[in-house]
C-alpha cells in the first residue's frame, strides 16, 4: 500500500507569511509524529498525535507552531509569521502504535523561509 | 543533558573494517530501542530493532544493556553502501509514547 505522503515536498515562503504542511500517514496507523530535521543535525522532535489526540507537545519551538490531526489520518502542521530559523526539512511518521513497531517516514517537507 | 546520546562522528573506515556506535539514554523507564539509518538527503529508514536479549541481522548486531542504559550496533565486513548515518532511537512510554532520536554518528567507508 501507499506510504506516508507529505506535501508540499519543497517550499518557499517570505519571512512573517503563515505556511501549512500536510502528512497523510499510511492507513490504519494510529501514531503519527513530526519531527524537524536542519541541514546536518539530527532529528527534532515537534509532536506526537496517539489518534487525533497529542499526548505531547513539549516539542514544539514556540507557540508560532500548531498541529492538528483530524479523523485518526491526515495532520497539518502550521507556522504563523515564519522566521528564517524555520528553515529545515519537515518529516512526518507513522506508526500502528504497538510497542516496538516502528516508525515508517514520508519524504518530508524542505522549506526555505527567505 | 540530551535524552539520547550518540557517539560523535564520523567514523571513517576501511572496507572489511568492524565498526561499533554506542548510543545512550537517559529514561531508565524506556521501552524500545531502534537503529535507523539515514543515507544524505533522504529520510530515515528502519535499520533494526533491539531486543533485550540482542539481536543480529546479518553483518549487523544490536545490544542492549538496560543496566548502563545503552545500545550498540556493530557492523562487520563494512561495504562502502554502509556509509551513511546511523540514528538511535528510544521511546519513552512514560511520556505518552513518543520517540526520541539521537543526533546520529556518520560512518564513511573508504576503498
Amino acid at each position: 500500500g501507499a506510504g506516508v505522503s507529505q506535501s508540499p515536498s519543497n517550499k518557499v515562503t517570505e519571512k512573517g507569511k503563515d505556511v501549512e504542511l500536510r502528512c497523510d500517514p499510511i492507513s490504519g496507523h494510529t501514531a503519527l509524529y513530526w519531527y524537524r530535521q536542519s541541514l546536518g543535525q539530527g532529528l527534532e522532535f515537534l509532536i506526537y498525535f496517539q489518534g487525533n489526540s497529542a499526548p505531547d507537545k513539549s516539542g514544539l519551538p514556540s507557540d508560532r507552531f500548531s498541529a492538528e490531526r483530524t479523523g485518526g489520518s491526515v495532520s497539518t502542521l502550521t507556522i504563523q509569521r515564519t522566521q528564517q530559523e524555520d528553515s529545515a526539512v519537515y518529516l512526518c511518521a507513522s506508526s500502528d502504535g504497538v510497542a516496538n513497531s516502528p516508525l515508517h517516514f514520508g519524504n518530508g517537507t524542505r522549506l526555505t523561509v527567505t | 543533558r540530551k535524552e539520547v546520546e550518540q557517539d560523535p562522528g564520523p567514523f571513517n573506515v576501511p572496507e572489511g573494517a568492524t565498526v561499533a556506535f554506542n548510543c545512550t539514554y537517559s529514561n531508565s523507564a524506556s521501552q524500545s530501542f531502534f537503529w535507523y539509518r539515514q543515507d544524505c538527503r533522504k529520510e530515515p529508514k528502519l535499520l533494526m530493532s533491539v531486543y533485550s536479549s540482542g539481536n543480529e541481522d546479518g553483518r549487523f548486531t544490536a545490544q542492549l544493556n538496560r543496566a548502563s542504559q545503552y545500545i550498540s550496533l556493530l557492523i562487520r565486513d563494512s561495504k562502502l553502501s554502509d556509509s551513511a548515518t546511523y540514528l538511535c532511537v528510544v521511546s519513552f512510554y512514560n511520556q505518552g509514547g513518543k520517540l526520541i532520536f539521537g543526533q546520529g554518528t556518520e560512518l564513511s567507508v573508504k576503498p
